[in-house]
């Protein structure tokens, strides 16, 4: 069964810092891997999606980066901004697996003023 | 690209119930799945659907959940027999299927229907 693990569960910094987002998969046969933004009681915000042929997505402040021989990918938030607050998920879908998702419990991110 | 719009927001029932889950999709999409999110675990993958047929389903739908597409435009979910633990966020998710299978391609969440079951 694939799992999907998110390290730390809960970040603070301060506004204005650079922080990373850790993601790790086991079973390195995956299709994409998708990194969403959840507001809390809301839905899921798709932030970027990195194909299993890719190294790495970049949108604005954020970049997504994956190695799929290590079963790991990050996510890299330049010049963090209070706004930035929320919970982080990522999400894998496998080879042959209809693109289903298989979700990581998420980090929990604060950016204080 | 918008996601999909789900309706109610929120829905209270009596267990034992039947309820229907209602995504609703702005354009012509084929791809749709529906995942569920326990308070405070993982969300979840319920099942997914393709050309008005069921293409996945995991282990938690079972025969008390169904799926259909009515009237070729939304996309409903079924619980037969509401239990407590159904008690969850339900979200309904799309693609723009020019993958294969639907594969590779960004799927984009609805804001969800909060169940519960009483």
């Amino acid at each position: 069964k694939r799992e999907v693990t998110q390290i730390p569960a809960a970040l603070s910094v301060p506004e204005g810092e650079n922080l990373v987002l850790n993601c790790s998969f086991t079973d390195s046969a995956i299709y994409n891997l998708q990194w969403f933004r959840q507001d809390p009681g809301k839905g899921l915000t798709s932030l970027l999606l990195i194909q299993s042929s890719q190294r790495e997505q970049t949108s604005g402040r954020l970049n997504a980066s994956l190695d799929k021989s290590s079963g790991r990918s990050t996510l890299y938030i330049a010049a963090s901004q209070p706004g930035d607050s929320a919970t982080y998920l990522c999400a894998v879908s496998a080879t042959g697996g209809g693109n289903k998702l298989t979700f990581g419990t998420g980090t929990q991110l604060k950016v204080e003023l | 690209e918008p996601e999909v719009t789900q309706t109610p927001s929120h829905q209270v029932t009596q267990m034992g119930q039947e309820v229907i889950l209602r995504c609703v999709p702005i354009s012509n999409h084929l791809y749709f799945y529906w995942y569920r999110q326990i308070l405070g675990q993982k969300v979840e993958f319920l099942v997914s659907f393709y050309n008005n047929e069921i293409s996945e389903k995991s282990e938690i739908f079972d025969d008390q959940f169904s799926v259909e597409r009515p009237d070729g435009s939304n996309f409903t979910l079924k619980i037969r027999s509401t239990k407590l633990e159904d008690s969850a966020m339900y979200f309904c998710a799309r693609t723009d299927g020019k993958g294969l299978a639907g594969g590779g391609d960004t799927q984009y969440f609805g804001p969800g229907t909060r169940l519960t079951v009483l």
